[in-house]
This record gives structure tokens, C-alpha cells and sequence, in this order.
């Protein structure tokens, strides 16, 4: 079965300082990995997904098959970015999406 | 920019009676989904609905669950008869084909009593 395993419920950081949120995953077979975000008080929105090698308000992730991970970096987070964060994927013919618990990132002033 | 709306945004009701959440998913969109939140959970898919069948459907998805598409906008979820174990935070969403981005409403609060 896949399983998306996001290990941190909370992450805090300052403005200005580098953020990675961590996420892996179980699957055999070669899976579609994606990013969602939820502002406060807004709905679920696509971030990135890795087939399309974008970067979106500079965030990006790298899919490591080898550590199956697909962790989300930014260089210098912003207030902005405080939100939750899902890590999920799409594997094996399915249309459904499989998501991680979610990490709530808070940035600092 | 167009958007899925859910309708109501909260629905209270007692456990075994019947509810209908509503979805209007994007005009162009083909595929139609079912997702919910139960708090503090992950977010699960429960069903897919493509070309007016059920296309995928997870264990959750059982016989007190059904979806329609009664016209060419609406598309909803029924739960036959609801328990306690049902009150969620249940997502629709829409995807214009079968592997493109699934674009989410904002969601309907069920609380059942």
C-alpha cells in the first residue's frame, strides 16, 4: 500500500532563514509526487509537483528515489509562507491522491 | 479564475438521518473526486466519478455512500445514514483529465450529533 509519512506536525522558523519540510514515502513502483498548501482559511492548493521541475514562490523539491523522499526546501522563507503544508502522491494507475498528516509552518518576524 | 464551490460550508445533523453535501466543480472539468478530513487525520480520498460511473472508490466508500452527477454542474455525495464516525471536513475536487492537477473547494464542515 503507499504511505506518505510527513514526520514533523510543527515547524517554526525566522524570516529570512532556510526551510525544508520533510516528507517520504513507501511505493514499489515509481509514484507522482506532489505539494499542497493550505493558507489559513483557505482551501487546499496545488504548490508544486515534481514531474513539472518548476519552482513556485521559491520553493522546490527534489524527488530522491533512493531515500524515497520528496522533501519541500525555500532558501529564505517568508511570513507569507506560514501555512500547512501536505506532501502527497498519485502511484500505480490510481487517480486518487494519497496525503501526508501535513506539516503547520509558522515563519517568525 | 474559476473555482469548485461546496455547498453548505457547515451541515449539523443527527446520527441516521440522511445528508447531501453539494459540489459544482469547474465547467471543464471531466473528473470529479470525494476526499474528506476527519480532525486531526490525514486527508482521504473516498471516491472518483468520471463519464457518470464511479471510476475508483476507496474501503470507506461503502454502501451508505453514494454520488451523482443529477445535471450537468452538480455533483454530490449522500451518506444514506450517518454515524458519529462520519463528522468530517469533506473536500470535493475536479481535474480538467485523468492525472492533471485536482483543483479542491473549500470544503463542508459535517458534524453528526
Amino acid at each position: 500500500a503507499q504511505r506518505v509519512t510527513q514526520p514533523e506536525k510543527l515547524l517554526s522558523v525566522f524570516k529570512g532563514a532556510p526551510v525544508e519540510l520533510k516528507c517520504n514515502y513507501s511505493y514499489s513502483g515509481s509514484p507522482e509526487l506532489f505539494w499542497y498548501v493550505q493558507y489559513s482559511r483557505q482551501r487546499l492548493q496545488l504548490l508544486l509537483r515534481h514531474i513539472s521541475r518548476e519552482s513556485i514562490k521559491g520553493f522546490t523539491a527534489d524527488l530522491n528515489k533512493g531515500e524515497t523522499s520528496f522533501h519541500l526546501k525555500k532558501p529564505f522563507a517568508q511570513e507569507e509562507d506560514s501555512a500547512m503544508y501536505y506532501c502527497a502522491l498519485i502511484a500505480g494507475g490510481s487517480e486518487k491522491l494519497v496525503f501526508g498528516k501535513g506539516t503547520k509552518l509558522t515563519v517568525n518576524p | 479564475e474559476p473555482e469548485v464551490t461546496q455547498t453548505p460550508s457547515h451541515q449539523v445533523t443527527q446520527m441516521g438521518q440522511e445528508v447531501i453535501l453539494r459540489c459544482v466543480p469547474i465547467s471543464n472539468h471531466l473528473y470529479f473526486y470525494w476526499y474528506r478530513q476527519i480532525l486531526g487525520q490525514k486527508v482521504e480520498f473516498l471516491v472518483s466519478f468520471y463519464n457518470n460511473e464511479i471510476s475508483e472508490k476507496s474501503e470507506i466508500f461503502d454502501d451508505q455512500f453514494s454520488v451523482e452527477r443529477p445535471d450537468g454542474s452538480n455533483f454530490t455525495l449522500k451518506i444514506r445514514s450517518t454515524k458519529l464516525e462520519d463528522s468530517a471536513m469533506y473536500f470535493c475536487a475536479s481535474s480538467r483529465t485523468r492525472l492533471s492537477e485536482q483543483y479542491f473547494g473549500p470544503g463542508t464542515r459535517l458534524t453528526v450529533t
